[in-house]
């Protein structure tokens, strides 16, 4: 049972353009949505992430924008460079738990 | 430099045996993790530890093992009762306190079956 559901799986935009990944959830005890950046042959890093109290936040040109109601959250890519070509997973988790619940990535390529 | 060191950066496994991956932090966390990655498949959870001498299931440990005898270390080993190994494994790192709000990972290791 997959619980965070990510899409697309794949994504190709001209360099300036906003990228747009989009995940959805299924448990309503979610209440922490991180969003991960992994390069190819490294680790995932965190990048930015939100809980339900807001329904955005903005690190830079990342912004994550948050739907409650629609159990929804998206990451947003404003003015997308090459270097920004990477896999993104969006995650959940609940409370102090442990376990980060993953999606299964969206890989952008950003073209010159 | 502080961060998590995985080694080897490849492995490969002949059929029947068993093979560690090891995972060392000098970041003075206290919670260490292992998840497994298949492509288009995201990061599932293998097992965690919050402190030393203690750890738990994740959600596909059967298979797997590991130990946590240091604070600094938290070793993975792959068993022959995991069927299907060939995956890259990633271990991470947490403060104290912070859960799973900010993993910090390693580079990983691929591991491939012979």
């Amino acid at each position: 049972q997959q619980q965070v559901k990510q899409s697309p799986q794949s994504l190709i935009v001209q360099k300036g353009g906003i990228p747009i990944i989009n995940c959805a959830y299924e448990n309503t005890a979610f209440d922490y949505f991180p969003w991960y950046q992994q390069f190819p042959g490294k680790g995932p890093a965190l990048l930015i992430a939100i809980r339900p109290d807001v329904s955005e936040k903005k690190e830079g040109r990342f912004t994550i924008s948050f739907n409650k109601s629609a159990k929804q959250f998206s990451l947003h890519i404003m003015d997308s460079q090459p270097g920004d070509s990477a896999t993104y997973f969006c995650a959940a988790s609940m409370g102090s738990n442990y376990k980060l619940t993953f999606g299964k990535g969206t890989l952008l390529t950003v073209n010159p | 430099d502080g961060g998590i060191t995985q080694s080897p950066k490849y492995l490969f496994r002949k059929e029947g045996q068993n093979v560690t991956l090891s995972c060392e932090q000098n970041l003075n966390h206290d919670a260490m993790y292992w998840y497994r990655q298949d492509p288009g498949q995201g990061l599932r959870l293998i097992y965690y530890s919050q402190i030393v001498n203690d750890f738990q299931k994740g959600d596909i440990a059967e298979g797997y093992s590991v130990s946590r005898e240091k604070k600094e270390s938290f070793p993975l080993t792959v068993t022959s009762a995991q069927k299907n190994p060939t995956a890259f494994y990633l271990c991470a790192s947490s403060p104290q306190g912070s859960a799973n709000e900010k993993l910090f990972f390693g580079s990983g290791t691929q591991l491939s079956v012979l």
